[in-house]
Order: structure tokens, then C-alpha cells, then sequence
């Protein structure tokens, strides 16, 4: 069975530095590793998603992620941080082995960005 | 192209009674999704419906949820009767193809508090 782990409950960077989301998984096949991101009072939005190919993979608003299979991790990047960043952030997982549609979500990391 | 849409955006009622969620799924999207994220704990899958089958109901807590889709279109995920235990997030997503690659699109979620 598929799971995530967001080690951090909480990430606090200041603006215009670089931030970093942690994210690792634990699948039985191959994964597909998701990004969302949730705004105050709003849904999550989809920011990025691992499916194949280039370990670096960019999304919505600046983020990246990279996929490293060594250590079972999909790190969400930013190079630098607006105050507008800040917001709760979700990894998620499926299971290439099983192409279910139960997506696995880690508890979340709320980002905050400081002027 | 309107996103998902859930209503109401808050509800709170007492032990014993009766809730219905509504999620209108975007449009020409097949499959849909109910989520649920207890306090500050991670998402979780509830179910999945193809058009109006259910295609995957294994994350549903117990026989006190029932959920609907109807002609394939909205769907209802009904509380009957509610518990405390079940205060909550409740999100819905759509995705147009399924399988374990395919992006899931999440509406805004509605806030379930049973006092």
C-alpha cells in the first residue's frame, strides 16, 4: 500500500529566500507523486505532478519538485518565496502497480512567508 | 471552464441528525472523488464514482455514509446520522480520464462540524 510523510508541520522562510517542502513516499511499484497547494477559505489547486521521465519537474506559481527514487522523496522547491506563497501544502501519491485512484495524502505543511 | 463547485461551504449541526454534500463535478469529467480531512490529520480517500457507478467505495467509514451520483452528473454524499467523529473537511474532485496518472481537480470542500 501507498503513503506519504511530510515530516514538517510547519515551514517558515523569509521572503525572497529559498524554500523547500519536504515530501517522502512509500509505494510498492512505481509512483506518481502530486503537489497541491490550499489557500485560505479556497480548494487545493493542483501545482505539480511526477509521472515519468526528467527527475526535475516544474509546475504552477515558480514551484519544482524533484523525484529521487534513491530516497523515496519528492521535494517541493521554490528559488525564491513571496508572501503570497504561504498556504497549506499537500504531497500526494498513487501506485503505478495497482493504477488505482486512491490517492495517498501526507497530513500537510503549512508555509509561511515573512516580509 | 467552471471548476468544482460544493455546497454549502459550512455546515453545523447537532449529533443525530442528517447532513447532505453536494459537489458538481467539472463538466464532461467522468469521474468523481470525496475526500475527507479530519483536524490537521491528512486527506483521505472516501470513495469514487465512474458516471454513476461506484467504482471504489473501500475508504468509506461506515454505512452511516451514503453517496450518490445520479445520472452520472452532481453527486450527494449524505451523513445519516451524524457523529461527532465525523467533524471534518470534506472535499470533491474530478478528473476526466481516471487511472493512476490522471490529475484530480478539487473543488473548495465543505466544513461539516457536528456539535
Amino acid at each position: 500500500a501507498q503513503s506519504v510523510a511530510q515530516p514538517e508541520d510547519q515551514v517558515n522562510v523569509a521572503e525572497g529566500n529559498p524554500l523547500t517542502v519536504k515530501c517522502t513516499y512509500s509505494v510498492s511499484g512505481n509512483p506518481y507523486l502530486f503537489w497541491y497547494v490550499q489557500y485560505p477559505n479556497r480548494g487545493l489547486q493542483f501545482l505539480l505532478k511526477y509521472i515519468t521521465g526528467d527527475n526535475l519537474v516544474k509546475g504552477s506559481y515558480g514551484f519544482e519538485a524533484e523525484f529521487n527514487k534513491s530516497q523515496t522523496s519528492f521535494h517541493l522547491k521554490k528559488p525564491s518565496a513571496l508572501v503570497s506563497d504561504s498556504a497549506l501544502y499537500f504531497c500526494a501519491v498513487r501506485d503505478f502497480l495497482y493504477n488505482n485512484n486512491d490517492m495517498r495524502f501526507g497530513a500537510g505543511t503549512r508555509l509561511t512567508v515573512k516580509p | 471552464e467552471a471548476g468544482v463547485t460544493q455546497f454549502p461551504s459550512h455546515s453545523v449541526i447537532e449529533k443525530g441528525q442528517t447532513v447532505t454534500l453536494r459537489c458538481d463535478p467539472i463538466s464532461g469529467h467522468d469521474n468523481l472523488y470525496w475526500y475527507r480531512r479530519v483536524m490537521g490529520k491528512e486527506i483521505k480517500f472516501l470513495l469514487h464514482f465512474v458516471k454513476e457507478s461506484k467504482q471504489d467505495e473501500s475508504g468509506m467509514p461506515n454505512n452511516r455514509f451514503l453517496a450518490e451520483r445520479t445520472g452520472g452528473t452532481y453527486s450527494t454524499l449524505k451523513v445519516q446520522p451524524a457523529e461527532l467523529e465525523d467533524s471534518g473537511v470534506y472535499f470533491c474532485a474530478s478528473s476526466p480520464i481516471g487511472g493512476a496518472s490522471d490529475t484530480q481537480y478539487f473543488g473548495p470542500g465543505t466544513r461539516l462540524t457536528v456539535l
